[in-house]
């Protein structure tokens, strides 16, 4: 199993649509996550993070959180073509020494169309 | 405030070669992570380095090193280069227990 799972896609939404980007992680130990985008050619750029279990919202993207699944999810409202690009989940492992250790998911990749 | 700056922009090598890569934080970060990103691929972390040593350190054989300086800038070297090693080699810098935030990495050709 992956550490970090996430379904590449491609993800297709109409522009004004929500698109729901969802993310799975194995080690029950994890502390902190990530939401990253990456623009084709580009390096990723840090979107949302998330410490705790519940909701974070910021601007038109939600950062959803369930430790107990060990799931994390990424809502974006009001998808704008220029939301087209990678979204790629990372997870913050903690090693023996409490050392940090990101983790990435192999991305999802989200087209808005107009 | 400058943000996380890498160089060279793009490199061509040979099997065998060696290589060198840079790379300097975020003003105020004190914490320098490397990843290499192959085509279609996320990110897979090599190492981080913290006050000037490795702290820790992904999946990667020897050939792959790192250095960083006192000024918390930070170097990444190859050895005996492969096909394979052909990838976006991204530069991250954070505070040691936060985010990090990516340069705008090096892409590396090996032929």
């Amino acid at each position: 199993q992956k550490e970090v799972e996430q379904n590449s896609g491609p993800l297709s939404v109409p522009e004004g649509a929500i698109a729901s980007l969802n993310c799975t992680y194995s080690d029950r130990v994890s502390q902190s996550f990530f939401w990253y985008r990456q623009y084709s050619g580009k390096s990723p750029e840090l979107i949302m993070s998330i410490y705790s279990n519940g909701d974070k919202e910021d601007g038109r993207f939600t950062a959803q959180l369930n430790k107990a699944s060990q799931y994390v999810s990424l809502l974006i409202r009001d998808s704008q073509p220029s939301d087209s690009a990678t979204y790629l989940c990372a997870v913050n492992l903690r090693g023996v020494n409490n050392n940090n250790d990101m983790r990435f998911g192999a991305g999802t990749r989200l087209t808005v169309k107009p | 405030d400058a943000g996380v700056t890498q160089s060279p922009t793009h490199l061509i090598k040979t099997r065998g070669q060696q290589v060198t890569l840079r790379c300097s934080p975020k003003s105020g970060h004190d914490t320098v992570s490397w990843y290499q990103q192959a085509l279609g691929q996320g990110p897979q972390f090599i190492f981080q380095y913290y006050e000037e040593e490795e702290r820790q350190r992904g999946n990667f054989p020897d050939r792959f090193s790192g250095h960083q300086f006192p000024n918390y800038s930070s170097e990444l070297n190859v050895n005996a280069l492969l096909l394979g090693d052909s990838a976006l080699y991204l530069c991250a810098s954070s505070l040691v227990e936060g985010e990090q935030y990516f340069g705008p990495g090096t892409r590396l050709t090996v032929t």
